[in-house]
């Protein structure tokens, strides 16, 4: 298994310019979010899916948005880019069903806003 | 949005040392408590799991109690090692099977 990956790894936008990070995990797990993580804030959610077709907001969605086409995947749109979204982007998955079920992390992508 | 809290943010100690750290989380609404273990440049990776009061999860070196009725779990590190050097994340699970993290506790190890 690849686990959870996710593409690019590094990304420099303009400031209005819009992109997709991409995410994708093989361990057929329900659930996947997108985290942001700054300094001093820890890791915040964005966007999360409890399944294919179904998606709600986290903590900090203004700006972003997402699909779940499929159980594998779980693309962050986005849209205008700003430098306040400069940040390293996580992508995570994890079987639901049970409380203690491990939250898996994809590697990360750094993207820069000018 | 469940707040949960760490402390200390960071801490610096030498090897050999023993140290813990703390989460504390509200005692309602509680399902299972994550820690989670971060080196920079990589990413987060789970440590421990925790549903009930009163467990108690060991690996190596490396142990967390947890305490759902006052709203805390302690992470304990037994002769810190440079290699431990890295950020621990507490985490909880709520509803909609979210995790919600905590800020961290940075740990520094020297020689």
């Amino acid at each position: 298994n690849a686990g959870v990956t996710q593409t690019p790894k590094f990304q420099v936008l303009k400031t209005g310019q819009s992109m997709t990070l991409q995410c994708a995990q093989d361990m057929n797990h329900e659930y996947m979010s997108w985290y942001r993580q700054d300094p001093g804030m820890g890791l915040r959610l964005i966007h999360y899916s409890v399944g294919a077709g179904i998606t709600d907001q986290g903590e900090v969605p203004n700006g972003y948005n997402v699909s779940r086409s499929t159980t594998e995947d779980f693309p962050l749109r986005l849209l205008s880019a700003a430098p306040s979204q400069t940040s390293v982007y996580f992508c995570a998955s994890r079987k639901t069903g049970v409380s203690y079920n491990e939250q898996f992390f994809g590697p990360g992508t750094r993207l820069t806003v000018l | 949005i469940l707040n949960v809290e760490q402390s200390p943010q960071s801490l610096h100690v030498q090897e050999g040392d023993s140290t813990n750290f703390t989460c504390s989380f509200p005692s309602s609404n509680f399902y299972a408590l994550h820690w989670y273990r971060w080196e920079t440049a990589k990413s987060p990776e789970a440590l421990f799991v925790m549903t009930l009061n009163g467990d108690e999860k060991k690996k190596g070196r490396i142990s967390a109690t947890l305490n759902t009725k006052e709203g805390y779990s302690y992470l304990y590190i037994k002769g810190s090692q440079p290699e431990d050097s890295a950020t621990y994340l507490c985490a909880l699970t709520g509803t909609a099977s979210k995790l919600t993290f905590g800020t961290g506790t940075r740990l520094q190890v020297t020689l």
